[in-house]
């Protein structure tokens, strides 16, 4: 069985900070995706988290508890490009599949 | 462009429309998969060829019939379709089935049911 979760939506300020959170409980795992999705567009990869810690590459930096079935996108200075839905997925070993939350759509407001 | 082109990007159709969608990669990836996105809700995995060989069907409905004719070509035919089946189509590739390296994802067919 599978449970990704994230929350559904959030608002921030352009140049603030936004954490988004993702819990999950998976059959297997092998790994943490996030996706950033623009309304319309391919969902593209921003990160991957396989141990525990922080992954930072740029203004995005991606943290994961593998006890805790816990991870974070950190996205800082925000810019109004940066509105999307983002999708956290996992990957399950042995299925050898991604599977997806719901995504959250962050909005940037000016 | 991300490598995965997915066409039409619209398609509007009624329940008696026979119609199909079209999946090209020219990534050299081995592994390809049809997802279904709705409002509000998960990517739904339908489809997953692996060297052109379909090896899952998530429960989905006869209606939709995929068809991989090589390692590059991923089709959906549909037939026959619900309005409850409007939603955003996804086709993904990745090098193989093993690889935990995540996909790339076309833009998606935004079909719409009437």
């Amino acid at each position: 069985g599978q449970n990704i979760d994230q929350p559904t939506e959030m608002t921030a300020t352009e140049g603030a900070i936004v954490q988004i959170n993702c819990t999950y409980q998976t059959s297997g795992f092998n790994g943490l995706f996030w996706y950033q999705q623009h309304a319309g567009e391919a969902p593209t990869f921003l990160s991957y988290n396989v141990l525990d810690g922080l992954e930072e590459k740029g203004r995005f930096s991606s943290f994961l508890s593998r006890s805790k079935g816990y991870s974070y996108l950190l996205l800082k200075e925000l810019q109004m490009k940066d509105s999307a839905s983002y999708l956290c997925a996992v990957w399950q070993d042995g299925n050898n599949r991604l599977a997806f939350g719901k995504g959250n759509q962050v909005v940037v407001i000016p | 462009e991300t490598g995965v082109t997915q066409t039409p990007r619209h398609l509007v159709m009624g329940m008696t429309n026979k119609k199909s969608l079209k999946c090209e990669q020219h990534l050299g990836h081995n592994a390809m998969y049809w997802y279904k996105q709705s409002a509000k809700k998960p990517l739904e995995l339908m489809f997953v060829y692996n060297f052109k060989e379909q090896t899952e069907n998530n429960s989905v409905p006869s209606r939709f019939s995929p068809e991989c004719p090589n390692s590059s070509h991923l089709f959906l035919h549909l037939h026959t379709l619900q309005p409850e089946d409007s939603a955003l189509y996804l086709c993904a590739s990745s090098q193989d089935m093993g690889s935990a390296y995540g996909y790339t994802f076309g833009s998606g067919t935004r079909l719409t049911v009437v």
